[in-house]
């Protein structure tokens, strides 16, 4: 168990819909990451929130926003849903931005299908 | 910009073999390297990291991956694989610890008996 709690852990919904993945980092940790795990693009990293603030910007597109909340839980909302966006959703977080060691907790992520 | 080349996407092998996963990368800078692991229907897990010093690095589960900087490679190793070991491999780069990681596309590890 790394810590990280991620919900809800299986979504279905039709195109054209919105939905929110919900995330809550390890105790402490301070940053948070979310990443799109698809067949054909693999792990793809799309934002980084460090302490509330937006820190790093991946390849989201616009039809997704991010926000992390003073209780440092962050929510990954994806908006006008396409078949394409089915894809396993990850959350990880890490201690300091200026972490020694680098290393990232994983959830075990929100799989959403799209119909 | 960094990126990520794991060359072989299926490798199979039979239980007891040894097994290497090749990871090459691409920075400008110096970075930090890692190998995590993904088994079915769960999150991943770090097996090992290379941040700085020896070369040689030793994780869990009896892997271990050498840093090799002139031909910009950080290949995974086993001397000998279990059924258990059936999973994602996953290499990854950055160039600065509290930055999000770029990962390779992964190697599924296959182990028969």
């Amino acid at each position: 168990d790394s810590g990280v709690t991620q919900t809800p852990k299986h979504l279905i919904t039709a195109t054209g819909q919105r939905v929110t993945l919900r995330c809550s980092p390890r105790s402490g940790d301070l940053s948070v990451y979310w990443y799109q795990q698809s067949l054909d693009q693999g792990l793809q990293f799309l934002i980084q929130y460090y302490n509330g603030e937006e820190r790093a910007k991946g390849n989201i597109l616009e039809r997704f926003s991010a926000q992390q909340f003073p209780d440092l839980h962050s929510e990954l909302n994806l908006s006008s849903l396409e078949l394409g966006d089915s894809a396993l959703y990850f959350c990880a977080s890490s201690p300091l931005s200026g972490s020694r060691t680098g290393e990232l907790f994983f959830g075990e992520g929100s799989r959403l299908t799209v119909l | 910009a960094q990126s990520v080349t794991q060359l072989d996407s299926q490798v199979p092998v039979f239980e007891e073999a040894p097994v290497e996963l090749r990871c090459n990368y691409s920075s400008s800078v110096s970075v930090y390297l890692f190998w995590y692991v993904q088994y079915p229907n769960q999150g991943l897990q770090l097996l090992l990291k290379y941040l700085s010093g020896s070369t040689l690095v030793k994780g869990i589960n009896g892997f271990e991956a050498e840093f090799n900087k002139s031909q910009t490679s950080f290949h995974l190793r086993k001397p000998s694989v279990h059924i258990s070991d059936t999973a994602e491999y996953f290499c990854a780069v950055s160039e600065q610890a509290g930055t999000a990681l770029i990962f390779g596309k992964g190697t599924t590890l296959s182990v028969s008996s």
